[in-house]
């Protein structure tokens, strides 16, 4: 079974650009969720779809935003860009149920903005 | 809400000697417990998890954690490491009634010297 996949590994913006982050979840995995880490805040969690609909979303500003396709692909946006959003970007894919509460994590997407 | 200490940010050993890396928890609900390995320029890869049932839980490659729910701890401990074993370790909660929400700590990390 292939893994969580994301797209691209690196990204370079600039400051004020926007990017769009992808994230194939393991196949017949439902539940999609986005984390931002970076070395002065850690793992945080910016919000989980499911069934193409946001379940739960995390304290980030309105900035970024996602959204999940009906194959459970899920694309995180970042608009106007700023040099803080700098960081590694993690996609976890699990069942979605809450009986299994396992996530397996993507590689990720180093994103710098310039 | 829950959040999740752990304890040693740095924890540096020398090979073959016994490890202990602490974590601690705290949730006002049921939860699941997770490790993930963190290795330079990778994503996270779960090293184990505490689901229900045994509260000792291991790992294939030597370690192991038990889930302590009145002292509200979930510590990972490998009685030898290896070189191999440096990496950063991250401990992580989530609601058993919303898994695909994680809640992570600052992480540790393990430097295996020779």
């Amino acid at each position: 079974k292939a893994g969580v996949t994301q797209t691209p590994r690196y990204l370079i913006k600039t400051r004020g650009q926007q990017v769009t982050l992808s994230c194939s979840p393991i196949s017949g995995h439902r539940s999609v969720s986005w984390y931002q880490q970076t070395p002065g805040q850690g793992l945080q969690f910016l919000f989980e779809y499911f069934s193409e609909t946001q379940r739960n979303k995390g304290n980030f500003p309105g900035r970024f935003s996602g959204r999940q396709f009906s194959n459970s692909r899920s694309e995180m946006n970042v608009s106007t860009l700023e040099l803080g959003d700098s960081a590694l970007y993690l996609c976890a894919s699990s069942l979605g149920t809450s009986e299994l509460g396992e996530q397996f994590f993507g590689p990720g997407t180093r994103l710098t903005v310039l | 809400a829950q959040s999740v200490t752990q304890l040693d940010s740095q924890v540096p050993v020398f090979e073959e000697a016994p490890v202990e890396l602490r974590c601690n928890y705290s949730s006002s609900v049921s939860v699941y417990l997770f490790w993930y390995v963190q290795y330079p320029n990778q994503g996270l890869q779960l090293l184990l998890k505490y689901l229900s049932g045994s509260t000792l839980v291991e790992s294939i490659n030597g370690f192991e954690a038990e889930f302590n729910k009145s002292q509200t701890s979930f510590h990972l401990r490998k009685p030898s490491v290896h070189i191999s074993d440096t990496a950063e370790y991250f401990c992580a909660v989530s609601q058993r009634t919303n898994a695909g929400k994680s809640t992570f700590g600052d992480g540790t990390t393990l430097t295996v010297k020779p």
